[in-house]
């Protein structure tokens, strides 16, 4: 059975600091899939990154970056100097590809709310 | 290119009446899922439909819930009856084919009475 975990329920700091959201997760599959997701207070989700389980690069977007571990089974999502509109609750979630070709559904971790404050 | 839409956004019944939600996905999406997201957790996979075939259906609740995705693109929810532990928002996705990123709609927000 997949099982992802987001141990902080609740980060809070203030803007410009560096924050990192972790992620741990559990399948017995070899190839799967890691993603994060953002869901603001408007509430739809919002895709960030993918990554394949073979691909242990760890990936820079802006102020975004991602550090995929597989030795540890994490993936941790840290924002460099954060700002207000990064506030938002922040889900990283596990698929495996089903036999068909495409991904399976997806397990959410229970999500963290990051507070950005000014 | 337009997103997935759903509808209605928000929708509240009293227990035991039966409710529908609708949802369009991205044109040429073939996989579409469903997902319930209870007020403080992660969403939770209902059903995944590969055009309108049933991948996965094993976390539907089948004794009041029913779904189904005619012509391979819209897709409907039904709950019947409902319960007041319903409430929630559903949450509907597609994938492009071998592209394995979700792109969620807004949801609709069902509260049960």
């Amino acid at each position: 059975a997949q099982k992802v975990t987001q141990a902080q329920t609740e980060i809070s700091v203030v803007e410009k600091e560096d924050v990192t959201l972790d992620c741990v997760y559990e399948t017995r599959d070899t190839t799967y899939y890691l993603f994060w997701y953002k869901q603001p207070p408007s509430g739809e989700l919002v895709f960030l990154i993918r990554r394949n389980s073979f691909d242990e690069q760890n990936e820079i977007s802006g102020r975004y970056s991602w550090n995929f571990q597989k030795s540890t089974s994490s993936f941790n999502f840290t924002i460099t100097a954060s700002q207000v509109v990064d506030s938002a609750v922040y889900f990283c979630a596990l698929s495996d590809m089903y036999s068909g070709g495409g991904a399976d559904g997806l397990t959410f971790g229970k999500g963290t709310h990051l507070i950005i404050q000014p | 290119e337009a997103g997935v839409a759903q509808s209605p956004r928000y929708k509240i019944i009293e227990k035991r009446q039966s409710v529908a939600f609708w949802c369009n996905p991205i044109s040429g999406h073939a996989t579409l899922y469903w997902y319930q997201q209870i007020l403080g957790q992660g969403p939770k996979l209902l059903i995944q439909f590969q055009n309108n075939g049933v991948v996965d259906d094993s976390q539907l609740p089948k004794d009041r819930f029913s779904a189904e995705r005619l012509k391979g693109v819209d897709s409907t929810l039904k709950i019947q009856p409902a319960k007041l532990e319903d409430s929630a928002v559903y949450l509907c996705a597609s994938s492009f084919p071998g592209i394995y990123e979700q792109y969620f709609g807004p949801g609709t927000r069902l509260t049960v009475t």
